[in-house]
Parts: structure tokens; sequence; C-alpha cells
């Protein structure tokens, strides 16, 4: 069975830092781009960052570039979220889905978690 | 930035047929997806590639993509598919999502 499970959330006082994780089970993680998708209290979604299945292609969206930082260890099946600076904007539930990909612009995410709470304020 | 809008609310009573949709810029030269968002659950992928239903998905779930719009349409809706729905497509290396339709059965 395929499960993907967040861990790492929590309150941070604005200016502060957070490092999420994602373990994944039931697949090899290796194989396959995955995604952080966030979605702030009574909001959509959205994607923050995504990584191919080598860490070599990173993409973030522009609210936090130069701020998160996604990575991956394929060796122990997880993917991180490292969070400097946080803003009272950046509170949401922060989800790790994985990405399927069948072409250059068909991309679709089957799989997510349960999701962490990540609350930025003092 | 590739934008997708949706309309925010669609009501529809039980086992009529729900139609939402979906707007972007030349969204036919692209894929969507769709996903379906319970209160307090996470999503769930309902639609893949403009009309292909997930193992598990009712076939009463269906989707198309043509020329600017895509629509999932829920065909006899009962009460458990009240929910959020969002769609999706990949765009610049990037996944966007439509700021999501809240179906209501009434």
């Amino acid at each position: 069975e395929v499960q993907l499970v967040e861990s790492g959330g929590g309150l941070v006082q604005p200016g502060g830092s957070l490092r999420l994780s994602c373990v994944a089970s039931g697949f090899t993680l290796s194989s396959y781009w995955v995604t952080w998708v966030r979605q702030a209290p009574g909001k959509g979604l959205e994607c923050v960052a995504n990584i191919n299945q080598d860490g070599t292609e990173k993409h973030y969206v522009d609210s936090v570039k130069g701020r998160f930082t996604i990575s991956r260890d394929n060796a122990k099946n997880s993917l991180y979220l490292q969070m400097n600076s946080l803003r009272a904007e950046d509170t949401a539930v922060y989800y790790c889905a994985r990405i399927v990909v069948l072409g250059a612009t068909n991309r679709y995410l089957d799989y997510w978690g349960q999701g962490t709470l990540v609350t930025v304020s003092s | 930035s590739y934008e997708l809008t949706q309309p925010p609310s669609v009501s529809v009573s039980p086992g009529q047929t729900a139609s939402m949709t979906c707007f972007g810029d030349k969204l036919e030269d692209k894929y969507a997806s769709w996903y379906q968002q319970r209160p307090g659950q996470s999503p769930v992928l309902v639609i893949y590639k403009n009309n292909m239903r997930p193992s598990g998905i009712p076939e009463r779930f269906s989707g198309s993509n043509s020329g600017n719009t895509a629509t999932l349409t829920i065909s006899g809706t009962q009460a458990m598919d009240e929910a959020d729905y969002y769609c999706q497509a990949w765009d610049s290396s990037t996944v966007f999502f439509g700021g999501g339709t809240k179906l209501t059965v009434l």
C-alpha cells in the first residue's frame, strides 16, 4: 500500500525555521517526482515546491524562493522541506504528494499524505 | 505563472448531474486533473489525463477538456459527493491548482 507520512509541523515564531519530513512506503520514491502542497486555513491548494527523481531539478513558487528548500534522500525514501524566515502567511497544512509523469504537460498527483500543520505566530 | 479559474460554488439536488468548470488559457493543450477534498481530509485524485478515472473512483465521475475549459461531471450525485473540488494542470515545471469549487448537495 502506498503511503506518505508527513511530520515536523508545529508552532513557530515569525522569522523562525522548521523542517518538514515526508516518509514514503509501498513504492520506490526514487522513481518519482514529488511535491509539497500547502493549504492555508479555509483556502485552496498551492504547490510550494517540487523536485525530480534524483534531486537535480527543483522548482519553487515565487513566495517561498530563497526561504524554502526542498530536498530528498532516496536511500531513506524521504522528502524534506526546510523552511526559513517563516511568515504568518506561511501558516498552512503542508502535504507531500507523489507526482505521476505521463508527458511534458501531463502530470498529476496520485497519492497524498495526511498533512502536517505549520502555524507561524508570536 | 498559469492561472486556473473555478466558480466558488455549485449546488445540485441528489440524483441530478453536477458540472464544475475550470478555465485556463489554452487548457486543451495541457492535461487537466481533478481532486476531491472532503472537510478535514487530504485531497483525493478523481480524474487525471482529462477524463481518466483512477481505480476505486465511481463511474459517475467523468471529465472533459476542450478549448479553454475543463469540466468535471458527476452523474447521479450522492450526498457523499459534497466536497471541495480542485482542478489542476502542469505548466513550466510547476503544478497549478484552480481556486476550488464547493459542491453542495441539497
